[in-house]
């Protein structure tokens, strides 16, 4: 598995406002997901992390809102752009491949930052 | 699309009761199939994992068979623990990524 950890934990901000949320990992990983959780429901993934290039992002959300960089492998952030009340969530990092063996394509996931926006 | 159909919760139950929550899915081709567990105020954790038919995952007395013929992937315990309160989400792994279930909240009671 990887040790996976987020920066900041949580944070509270005022609308309109941006936050970058770092994501470090202790090995390189080939994948690095963002994901977010609202209060009680499931995850939804953001985008994918690509290494070198423009992350892909999922159906519902775009770039300007959420930009991502990947400069390397085991580094990654998500900028939560002009923010609203609506962006109040769990954002959450997550890899995959990491270690010298495939591992069926396991996710391991970071501790998450909790962002309240007011 | 893939898609995953997962018990709704909360289920509640007292120490040492049996535990199942039905877990099912719809995918092309022979998806790896997980459990994750998440705690009270912690992130998600891996639980068990499953990656090919009648494979079974298991983990802290959790246990999951991977069951091509009806698409399930149901988690089972037979003694949970008040330890074991958390919510916890089946996701099956579409071409290049996970879809994860709505979530089943797990309480158990002393």
């Amino acid at each position: 598995s990887a040790v996976i950890s987020q920066k900041p934990s949580r944070d509270i901000c005022q609308r309109g406002t941006s936050l970058t949320i770092q994501c470090q990992v202790d090995s390189q990983v080939t994948m690095m997901f963002w994901y977010r959780q609202q209060p009680g429901q499931s995850l939804t993934l953001i985008a994918t992390a690509n290494q070198g290039s423009e992350a892909t992002y999922e159906s519902g959300f775009v770039i300007d809102k959420f930009p991502i960089s990947r400069p390397n492998l085991t580094f990654s952030t998500l900028t939560v752009s002009n923010m609203s009340p609506e962006d109040s969530s769990i954002y959450l990092c997550s890899v995959e491949g990491a270690g010298r063996t495939n591992s069926y394509n396991e996710q391991f996931f970071g501790p998450g930052t909790r962002l309240t926006v007011l | 699309g893939n898609s995953v159909t997962q018990m709704e919760g909360p289920v509640t139950l007292s120490e040492e009761a049996f535990l199942t929550i039905n877990c099912t899915y719809t995918a092309t081709g022979y998806p790896s199939l997980f459990w994750y567990v998440q705690y009270p105020g912690e992130g998600l954790q891996l639980l068990l994992k499953a990656t090919k038919a009648d494979d079974k995952g298991s983990n802290k007395g959790f246990e999951a068979t991977y069951r091509k013929e009806t698409t399930s992937f149901h988690l089972e315990k037979g003694s949970v623990q008040v330890s074991d309160s958390a919510v916890y989400f089946c996701a099956p792994r579409g071409t290049d990524k996970l879809i994860f279930g709505t979530g089943t909240r797990l309480q158990v009671f002393p």
